[in-house]
């Protein structure tokens, strides 16, 4: 079994600020690693996602996340906010020995709110 | 490109009824997973479907139960309702094996 912990229910941070949304898991296997972000009303758009090789992985809209096996955290940031990512994020886990096809284990949500 | 497409986009029922949610996926794709995600929660996994077989499910009651048709697909059945049944329901499609999951807006579902 696995389980995400986002520490941070809310993070605000100023416009064109730097950001760090923080993200611990725990499993018992091998996994794979995702964020997500839900604007309002929307569903779940992927942001980036960490399968194997290089331990920092590039995403959509600037972001980026560095996977750290020791620490069992996944934690993504961006250099410089804009108010358009002012929305939901989710870190979430599969487990590597279904091959990608499992469901996944997502934590609780951080949101990001972009002061002007 | 079609995305993943769900109906309706809200639905009010009272407790103990029966409901029926439709997902179809985005074109290509082959398998769709179900989630649940209360108010202010990360979404929770219910179900998966692949060849019109449930491959996989989560820590949800035999009241939860799916189906998915020859068109790829795919209806969430929730019986007996209870007030904690009330969240928005996604549903998420992928080619079988991929690792990126493509949702939907969601059904939103209120039990009275």
């Amino acid at each position: 079994a696995q389980s995400v912990t986002q520490l941070d229910s809310q993070v605000p941070v100023f416009e064109e600020a730097p950001v760090e949304l923080r993200c611990n898991y725990s499993s018992s296997v091998s996994v794979y690693l995702f964020w997500y972000v839900q604007y309002p009303n929307q569903g779940l758009q992927l942001l980036l996602k960490y399968l194997s090789g290089s331990t920092l992985v590039k995403g959509i809209n600037g972001f980026e996340a560095e996977f750290n096996k020791s620490q069992t955290s996944f934690h993504l940031r961006k250099p410089s906010v804009h108010i358009s990512d002012t929305a939901e994020y989710f870190c979430a886990v599969s487990d590597r020995s279904g091959g990608g096809a499992d469901g996944l284990t997502f934590g609780k949500g951080t949101h990001l709110i972009i002061q002007p | 490109d079609a995305g993943v497409t769900q109906s309706p986009t809200h639905l009010i029922k009272t407790r103990g009824q029966q409901v029926t949610l439709r997902c179809s996926p985005k074109s290509g794709h082959d398998t769709v997973s179900w989630y649940q995600q209360a108010l202010g929660q990360g979404p929770q996994f219910i179900f998966q479907y692949y060849e019109e077989e449930e491959r996989q499910r989560g820590n949800f009651p035999d009241r939860f139960s799916g189906h998915q048709f020859p068109n790829y697909s795919s209806e969430l059945n929730v019986n007996a309702l209870l007030l904690g049944d009330s969240a928005l329901y996604l549903c998420a499609s992928s080619r079988d094996r991929a690792y990126e999951q493509y949702f939907g807006p969601g059904t939103r579902l209120t039990v009275t």
